[in-house]
C-alpha cells in the first residue's frame, strides 16, 4: 500500500519569509510525488510533480521541492512567501512500479502567510 | 481551453436517496477520476474510468458507481445515500491513465445528505 504523511496541520510564517511544507511517503516502489494547492471553496490545483530526474523540481508560482529518496520526503519550498499563498495545500504521491493508479493524498497542511 | 466543469455546485439530499453527479473533463483528456474529500481531509480516490472503463478503484462500496460517456464527460452515482457521504466530491481529468499524468480538478460539488 502506498501512503503520504504531512506531519503539520498548520504552517505559519510571515511575508517574505521562506516556507516550507513538510511531505514523507511510502510506496512499495518508485514514486510519482505531486503537490496541490487548494483554496476556499474551489477544486485542487498541480503545482508541480517529481517523476524522475533532479531531485530539485521546480513548479508554478514560484514553488519547488525537492525530493529526498533516502528520507521519503517531498517537501514542498519558497523562498519568499507571499500573503497570497495562504490556501490549504496536499502532497499526493503514485506507486508506479506495482502498476497502482489510484493517487494517495496526505490529510493537509494549512499555509497561513501573514503580512 | 475550457477546463473540467462539475454540476451541480451543491445538493441537499436525504439519507437513503439516490444522486448523480456530472463532470465534464479538460478538452484533450480520456482519462477521468472521482475523489470524495471530507470535511478535513484529503481527497479519497473512488475510481477511474480511461476510456469509458473503470481502470481502478478505491476502497468504496458498490453504490457508488460511474460513467464515462464517448466524449469522456462522467457520472458519479451514488444509491441508498447514507450520511456519511456528505463530502466535496471531485472530478479530475488527465491527458492519459498513465501514473504520470498530473491530474486537473473541477471545482467540486458539495453534497450534503440529511
Amino acid at each position: 500500500a502506498q501512503s503520504v504523511a504531512q506531519p503539520e496541520d498548520q504552517v505559519n510564517v510571515a511575508e517574505g519569509n521562506p516556507l516550507t511544507v513538510k511531505c514523507t511517503y511510502s510506496v512499495s516502489g518508485n514514486p510519482y510525488l505531486f503537490w496541490y494547492v487548494q483554496y476556499p471553496n474551489r477544486g485542487l490545483q498541480f503545482l508541480l510533480k517529481y517523476i524522475t530526474g533532479d531531485n530539485l523540481v521546480k513548479g508554478s508560482y514560484g514553488f519547488e521541492a525537492e525530493f529526498n529518496k533516502s528520507q521519503t520526503s517531498f517537501h514542498l519550498k519558497k523562498p519568499s512567501a507571499l500573503v497570497s499563498d495562504s490556501a490549504l495545500y496536499f502532497c499526493a504521491v503514485r506507486d508506479w512500479d506495482s502498476g497502482y493508479s489510484t493517487l494517495t493524498f496526505g490529510k493537509g497542511t494549512m499555509l497561513l502567510v501573514s503580512p | 481551453e475550457t477546463g473540467v466543469t462539475q454540476s451541480p455546485t451543491h445538493l441537499i439530499k436525504t439519507r437513503g436517496q439516490q444522486v448523480t453527479l456530472r463532470c465534464s473533463s479538460q478538452s484533450g483528456h480520456n482519462t477521468v477520476s472521482w475523489y470524495q474529500q471530507a470535511l478535513g481531509q484529503g481527497p479519497q480516490f473512488i475510481f477511474q474510468y480511461y476510456r469509458e472503463e473503470e481502470n481502478g478503484r478505491g476502497n468504496f462500496p458498490p453504490r457508488f458507481s460511474g460513467l464515462q460517456f464517448p466524449n469522456y464527460s462522467s457520472e458519479l452515482n451514488v444509491n441508498a445515500l447514507e450520511l456519511d457521504d456528505s463530502a466535496l466530491y471531485l472530478c479530475a481529468s488527465s491527458p492519459g491513465q498513465g501514473a504520470a499524468y498530473e491530474q486537473y480538478f473541477g471545482p467540486g460539488t458539495r453534497l450534503t445528505v440529511t
